[in-house]
């Protein structure tokens, strides 16, 4: 059974804090990385797709950082605002496979 | 706007009854996948499709069906068979089975939550 591992399950802060969650999965036959944010009442969004160990990806406060051979990925948001409160999912794609797979989420809560 | 349309948005089943939820995209993406989200549990694969009059089971595909006679929809309906079939449910698309090779996400619709009466 191939399973993806998020923690924390959940996470508040304060405005302003710098945090940071993990993505665990299995490090034999990966092929790609999938983070999303979910707020609530809306639709899953793309964050990152990361396919290369070592790869760091950036979107406005947003970046992540992946390592393939010990099975890892790092998503940090610095400065956290009210408006990235969400339901942050990853997603691992193994090898000759379609399928993602998923975690079951970190739900970040960032108080005024 | 392109996107993915999910609907109803909340839906009720009887006992014994079939219900089918609707899914349609206007991207132009060849697969589309249906989830079921369950509480503290990851997004789980019902069925997926990666083209028109194709589909095939994933990893929870008991108690439900699908179709796929347009491309640009994929309705799943929740059969009488299904046991416990109250959860969320996801739609997504991708432009085909493998569009992680060019480093494409799925998108997904807003979802629809099903509830027995």
């Amino acid at each position: 059974i191939l399973n993806v591992e998020q923690s924390p399950q959940s996470l508040h802060v304060q405005e302003g804090d710098s945090t940071n969650f993990t993505c665990s999965f299995p490090s034999s036959n990966f092929y790609a990385l999938h983070w999303y944010r979910w707020e609530t009442a809306k639709s899953p969004e793309a964050l990152f797709v990361m396919t290369l160990n070592g790869d760091e990806k950036k979107k406005g406060r947003i970046s992540a950082t992946l390592n393939t051979k010990e099975g890892y990925s790092y998503l940090y948001i610095k400065g956290s605002q009210p408006e990235d409160s969400a339901t942050y999912l990853c997603a691992f794609i193994m090898d000759s496979s379609y399928k993602l797979i998923f975690g079951s989420g970190t739900r970040l809560l960032v108080r005024p | 706007d392109g996107g993915i349309t999910q609907s109803p948005k909340y839906l009720f089943r009887k006992e014994g009854q079939n219900v089918t939820l609707s899914c349609e995209q206007n991207l132009n993406h060849d697969a589309m996948y249906w989830y079921r989200q369950d509480p503290g549990q990851g997004l789980r694969l019902i069925y997926y499709s990666q083209i028109v009059n194709d589909f095939q089971k994933g990893d929870i595909a008991e108690g439900y069906s699908v179709s796929r006679e347009k491309k640009e929809s994929f309705p799943l309906t929740v059969t009488s068979a299904q046991k416990n079939p109250t959860a969320f449910y996801l739609c997504a698309s991708s432009i085909d089975l493998r569009g992680y090779l060019r480093n494409q996400p799925q998108h997904f619709g807003d979802g629809t939550r099903l509830s027995i009466l």
